[in-house]
This record gives C-alpha cells, structure tokens and sequence, in this order.
C-alpha cells in the first residue's frame, strides 16, 4: 500500500517561513493536494494539485512536488495558521491516502 | 453557500449496525462525487469511501470493504453510508466531503468537508 510520512510537528517564529514536507515514493508523479484543520473543525483545502490555491486561502500558502518529496509552505506565518496540516494523494492501489498528518506551532 | 451536514453518528455495540447521512445544499449535487473520509479520536485522516455522480464507480478503504456501503439519492441530494458489523476501531468522527470532480477515482481533492457526525462502538 502506499504510504506518506510527514514530520510529526514543524514549528515556526511570527512572521517566518514554514516548510511542511510529505514523502512518499515518486510522490512528484501525482497530484498532491494540502488541508489545513484547526482544533474543533473540519479540514480546509488550502493546496490542490500541488501549486494551486483555492479561492480565499491567502498568497502565504504555497506548494511544490518534485521525486519523494512534496512542500507545502507557509511564508509570513500568523498565529491563525496553526493547525494540524494533512497531504493526500490518489493511487491506483490504495485509492486516496491522507499523509500522518503535521502540527504547526507558531512561536 | 455549500453546505454538508452529517447525521445518524452514535453509540452503538460491537457488531451491530449504523446509517449515516449527509444532506449537501448550495452546489448541483448530481454534478460531483462525494466521500466519507474518517477520524478516530486524536488520530489523522483516513478515506473511508467515495462514490461518482451517478454511482456507476464506488470504492472502498480495505478496513471497510466488506461491512461498508455507500449510495447517493441525487433527487434528495443526499450521501448515505450503511455500517454494518462494526467494531471498535470503527470509532471515529465521520466526514462528508465534496470532490472537486464527477468521478470520484479522478484523483482530485475535496473541497467541502461537513462538520462531522461521531460514531462511536462500545458495548
């Protein structure tokens, strides 16, 4: 089956840069799509296809996709993007996987 | 303004049965595939199912397939899941989530999640 390891917690000053990783194997040949979701509430696309943001998720919100390894980044970070961050893909034998998941704390 | 909303969660015992409904208003319901996708207490995402728009293509997790059916009722713009057989680790915060597109195998992301509706198994 396959399989997406993210780091367990990622944390990042006011106003820095985040970089969120998810790996799997030759992960830069599918589209990898990002959630966002805070305590209490239901997960938010924030990155769809790798790069591309839906409407109303800010500029700061960025993605990449290249070999093992697929970034989402967060520049300028606020205290309102802590949340827990999630990637998924789609593959042909294990249909949709969510990612282990990555705590963002902002300091 | 879309909108998903889950119910028919509770308690229930070990190896009996549960039917959960999404009710989606704001969107052509019979446009776009659906999915439930899963959370256990404190733990991550986990796809449970998802279903095309007209439900010629239905799939299934493999911690489900077998216990598990999903259907869709586009005149009452409506997802269900029936669970059957159901155990412990089938406790969990179930979502209804919108795909982007009509299949729901498309590989696309979902961009509507409803709140959620709770299941949990215990006796």
């Amino acid at each position: 089956s396959y399989e997406l390891t993210q780091p367990l917690s990622v944390s990042v000053a006011l106003g820095q840069t985040a970089r969120i990783t998810c790996g799997g194997n030759n992960i830069g040949s599918k589209n990898v799509h990002w959630y966002q979701q805070k305590p209490g509430q239901a997960p938010v696309l924030v990155i769809y296809r790798d790069s591309n943001r839906p409407s109303g998720i800010p500029e700061r919100f960025s993605g990449s996709n290249s070999g093992n390894t697929a970034t989402l980044t967060i520049s300028r970070a606020q205290a309102g993007d802590e949340a827990d961050y999630y990637c998924q893909v789609w593959d042909s034998s294990s249909l949709y996987v969510f990612g282990t998941g990555t705590k963002v704390t902002v300091l | 303004e879309v909108q998903l909303v889950e119910s028919g969660g509770g308690l229930v015992q070990p190896g009996r049965s549960l039917r959960l409904s999404c009710a989606a208003s704001g969107f052509t319901f019979d446009d776009y595939a659906m999915h439930w996708v899963r959370q256990a207490p404190g733990k991550g995402l986990e796809w449970v199912s998802g279903i095309s728009w007209n439900s010629g293509s239905i799939g299934y997790a493999d911690s489900v397939k077998g216990r598990f059916t999903i259907s869709r009722d586009n005149a009452k713009n409506s997802l269900y899941l029936q669970m059957n057989s159901l155990r412990a680790e089938d406790t969990a915060l179930y979502y209804c989530a919108k795909d982007i597109s009509s299949g729901y195998d498309s590989g696309g992301s979902f961009d509507y999640w409803g709140q959620g509706t709770l299941v949990t198994v215990s006796s």
